[in-house]
């Protein structure tokens, strides 16, 4: 029990299906994160929010929205996904998005599978 | 971009062996990071390294940060089959920007 939960844990959806997925931390954290991890490659950064401010967006395609509306809650908003988006979203917090000894407490992610 | 090169991709070892697996990049990284991901959850920090030729331990698990600041290892003794798992290591830049490497899958057998 890292203090970072994710729901719902797996998700089936046809491409063209809305669905969200939520986080949560209970680490008073300020800074969250989605993460994509697909088999055999690294972990993807997808969005940085930090102070409910979105800092970062690795060019990550507009089918999925991030909505934050405080620090402990971090939403992914999925509409209209192809089968190559399917994968584990990991959802991340930290202390802030500082530089200093600030390291990420992951959530047990979702596993989505886009039909 | 920057890139971390992971090894091995995978290991399948005897119960009670010990286990060895590393990062290597072209830039320089801050900070190294070891993380263990079971089966069906989510990465779970296991040894963070801050300084240049820095060991730390953490049980049975060591690991160590690279003089030159490009490269990390991490080292697991007496194996035992719960370290069955995907190890990724991970490095920060001086911007703050965190890079993962590609995961070693560990299998051992009883």
């Amino acid at each position: 029990e890292t203090g970072v939960t994710q729901t719902p844990r797996h998700l089936v959806m046809g491409m063209t299906n809305k669905k969200s997925l939520k986080c949560e931390q209970h680490l008073g954290h300020n800074a969250m994160y989605w993460y994509k991890q697909s088999a055999k490659k690294p972990l993807e950064l997808m969005f940085v929010y930090n102070f409910k401010e979105q800092t970062e967006n690795n060019s990550v395609p507009s089918r999925f929205s991030p909505e934050c509306p405080n620090s402990s809650h971090l939403f992914l908003h999925l509409h209209t996904l192809q089968p190559e988006d399917s994968a584990l979203y990991l959802c991340a917090s930290s202390q802030d998005r500082g530089l200093g000894l600030n390291e990420q407490f992951f959530g047990p992610g979702t596993r989505l599978t886009v039909l | 971009g920057q890139q971390l090169n992971q090894s091995p991709q995978s290991m399948f070892i005897q119960e009670g062996e010990d286990v060895s697996m590393n990062c290597t990049s072209s830039s320089i990284f801050n900070t190294w990071l070891w993380y263990k991901q079971d089966p069906g959850e989510g990465p779970v920090l296991l040894i963070a390294l801050y300084k240049a030729g820095e060991l730390t331990s953490n049980g049975r698990l060591t690991a160590q940060f690279g003089i030159t600041r490009k490269d990390s290892f991490l080292n697991i003794s007496a194996s035992i089959p719960s370290d069955v798992g995907i190890y990724f290591c991970a490095g920060r830049s001086n911007t703050g920007k965190l890079i993962f490497g590609q995961g070693t899958t560990l299998q051992v057998k009883p």
